[in-house]
């Protein structure tokens, strides 16, 4: 079935450090690609998304690139803050399927000032 | 616009007891699902519902874990027995008509704790 392996933390940086959490999927289609965010005490919502291959997906300074020929879809910052202090979740969804959303495990995430 | 509503936010029980959860989508929202989230790990889809059937319940444990959706809106999410294995974070998502691509939106969770 389809899946999702993400770096697994914690990660601990440095305020304006360049962050980097790594992604790939595995599917027999052409799923739609999500980050998902956790913030502290807070519910998950979406951060970004890309519905094809070469979509790029960006939102609060973050970004990611559906690579289609290496199914990955890597999540990037140039310079984090203390409020991106979060757990981060990258998902898929198959598109010919329920819609439903397959998680990887997350990635704790802490930024120090 | 109100989120998804999800109660309780803690609970706490002994095994083989009952429990149930509930939650309220966003208005509007007809497509709801229900995920289950195992400390360290990403939540796992239980259960989706459109309207009031079901489209999905693949990964629900029908030996204990029931759901109900009877008028399209509201759902409840039960358990009975529960298992020391049952102790997750609930959380209960709702998206729009179609559900393609739409972004689901999240409740706060039900955080179980099974004694």
């Amino acid at each position: 079935g389809d899946s999702v392996t993400q770096m697994e933390g914690p990660v601990t940086l440095s305020e304006e450090a360049f962050l980097t959490i790594n992604c790939t999927y595995t599917a027999t289609g052409y799923p739609s690609l999500f980050w998902y965010v956790q913030y502290p005490g807070e519910g998950l919502q979406l951060l970004l998304k890309a519905t094809k291959a070469d979509d790029k997906g960006s939102n609060k300074g973050f970004e990611a690139t559906y690579r289609k020929e290496t199914t990955s879809f890597h999540l990037e910052k140039g310079s984090v803050q203390v409020s991106d202090s979060a757990v981060y979740f990258c998902a898929l969804s198959d598109q010919g399927g329920s819609e439903k959303l397959v998680f990887g495990k997350g990635m704790k995430l802490t930024v120090n000032p | 616009e109100a989120g998804v509503a999800q109660s309780p936010r803690y609970k706490i029980i002994e095994k083989r007891q009952s429990v149930a959860f509930w939650c309220n989508p966003i208005s509007g929202h007809a497509t709801l699902y229900w995920y289950q989230q195992i400390l360290g790990q990403g939540p796992k889809l239980l259960i989706q519902f459109q309207n009031n059937g079901v489209v999905d319940d693949s990964q629900l444990p029908k030996d204990r874990f029931s759901a109900e959706r009877l008028k399209g809106v509201d759902s409840t999410l039960k358990i009975q027995p529960a298992k020391l294995e049952d102790s997750a974070v609930y959380l209960c998502a709702s998206t729009s008509l179609d559900g393609k691509n739409d972004e689901q939106f999240f409740g706060p969770g039900t955080r179980l704790t099974v004694l």
